[in-house]
């Protein structure tokens, strides 16, 4: 069976210091990858999408970036971290579309 | 800009009622809608995924349907328990070029009280 590992779950990181969260799938190959933010109050917020290995798209312009450097990891990354990045983040994967997605457990991320 | 309304949201209601939940969407080129819930600081279930060319899925206690024309989806609860209580997200997803992309809406929070 197919699983999705996403982790720290919890996280606080002071501004200016950087990030780096780790998404795996388990069970598939070759699946669709994407990170979402929720941000308090707010909707899920597609950030980064990816359909293979080293191809990543980007949906808004953002101080993250995202790298798939095998076919089921997904890292989600940045340099300094702003107050602005606080938020739930969540990774996905697709693999067929009958099937739908697939989400992580999340990782919330505290920037103080 | 395609954009997913939820409505109420935010429901409370006594155990053992039905309820409808209810999605809408404005661009009627949608490949599949999905369901999910949320627990608090938890990430996404999946409840149930209705492809454009069915009209509604049906899982236990839950039945979704899918009305294209008029841009709608209801996710119906049946016989509703304390354990139903959580916040229920709708997706569209528009298929095609778009890489499996989905559009959230805001969620309906859902308090069921004993």
């Amino acid at each position: 069976s197919q699983t999705i590992h996403q982790w720290p779950a919890t996280l606080v990181q002071p501004v200016g210091s950087p990030l780096s969260l780790e998404c795996t799938v388990e069970g598939t190959s070759n699946p669709n990858l994407y990170w979402y933010r929720q941000a308090a109050g707010r909707g899920l917020q597609l950030l980064f999408y990816s359909v293979g290995i080293g191809q990543i798209s980007s949906e808004v312009p953002q101080n993250l970036s995202a790298s798939r450097p095998q076919d089921r990891q997904f890292i989600l990354s940045s340099k300094k971290l702003l107050l602005s990045d606080s938020g739930f983040y969540l990774c996905a994967w697709m693999r067929q579309v009958v099937y739908g997605y697939t989400f992580g457990s999340g990782t919330r991320l505290t920037v103080v | 800009k395609q954009e997913v309304t939820q409505i109420p949201a935010a429901l409370s209601v006594p155990e053992g009622e039905n309820l409808v939940l209810n999605c809408s969407f404005t661009d009627s080129a949608i490949y599949n809608l999905q369901w999910f819930r949320q627990d608090p600081g938890k990430g996404l279930t999946s409840l149930l995924l209705i492809q454009s060319s069915q009209r509604e899925q049906t899982s236990g206690r839950l039945n979704a349907s899918l009305d294209k024309s008029s841009g709608r989806s209801t996710l119906y609860i049946a016989a509703s328990q304390p354990g139903d209580s959580a916040t229920y997200l709708c997706a569209r997803w528009a298929g095609g070029t778009s890489y499996g992309k989905l559009t959230f809406g805001q969620g309906t929070i859902l308090t069921v009280h004993p």
